[in-house]
């Protein structure tokens, strides 16, 4: 049972173009979710976290939104850039427990 | 290093043999996780260790698997009698304590396992 689902293994965006990256989430109890982005053979890095308590956090050119009725979250990239070429991981956590639960990752390729 | 360190880097092994897999977590770092990326799948969790209490081994998906850690910082996950569906990706990550444990973990660049 997949609990965060990330549909669209790849996604291909124009360099300057917002890049949307989707994630929808099964388990009601999660109220912790991060982003992480990943190159070829280096570990996962952390880019962005939001707590079930808002509906948005920015940081820079990444904007994170929740719809917790959707339960679903989403990332946003503005302007995209080349070097934002990479896997992009979601997860989330319950109840602040150290166990968190990834999604299958999606592809993202910034077109120059 | 400043970051976490694992080796190797890539392991090539026969189905049956043991494996041995080291993760050397950030300096000061009180939990260390492991998990698993298999082809085409999320990061599976294996294993939690923070500070001296008992880890959370509720990941491990068979008997086979098996992790220490000594001293509070470097952390072994050891596969015995390997089969090729252990093939994967393992990462290792760290982080500060239990009260950063719901912010970032810091994860190293992984040791990619092969089973023949």
């Amino acid at each position: 049972d997949q609990q965060v689902k990330q549909n669209s293994p790849s996604l291909s965006v124009q360099e300057g173009r917002i890049s949307i990256l989707n994630c929808d989430y099964t388990n009601s109890m999660f109220d912790y979710f991060l982003w992480y982005k990943k190159y070829p053979a280096e570990g996962p890095t952390f880019l962005i976290s939001i707590s079930s308590i808002k509906d948005k956090n920015e940081d820079g050119r990444f904007t994170v939104f929740l719809n917790k009725s959707a339960k679903h979250l989403s990332l946003h990239i503005v302007p995209s850039q080349p070097g934002d070429s990479a896997v992009y991981f979601c997860a989330a956590s319950a109840g602040g427990t150290y166990k968190y639960i990834f999604g299958t990752g999606t592809r993202l390729k910034v077109l120059a | 290093g400043a970051g976490v360190s694992q080796s190797p880097s890539n392991k090539v092994t026969e189905k049956g043999k043991d494996v041995e897999l080291r993760c050397d977590p950030i300096s000061g770092h009180t939990a260390l996780y492991w998990y698993r990326q298999s082809l085409g799948q999320g990061l599976e969790f294996l294993i939690y260790f923070q500070g001296n209490s008992a880890p959370d081994k509720s990941g491990l998906p068979s008997d086979r698997f098996s992790a220490e850690r000594t001293g509070g910082s470097v952390s072994t996950l050891t596969i015995q009698r390997t089969q090729q569906e252990d093939s994967a990706v393992y990462l290792c990550a760290s982080s500060p304590s239990v009260g950063w444990s719901r912010n970032e973990q810091f994860f190293g660049p992984g040791t990619r396992l092969t089973v023949l």
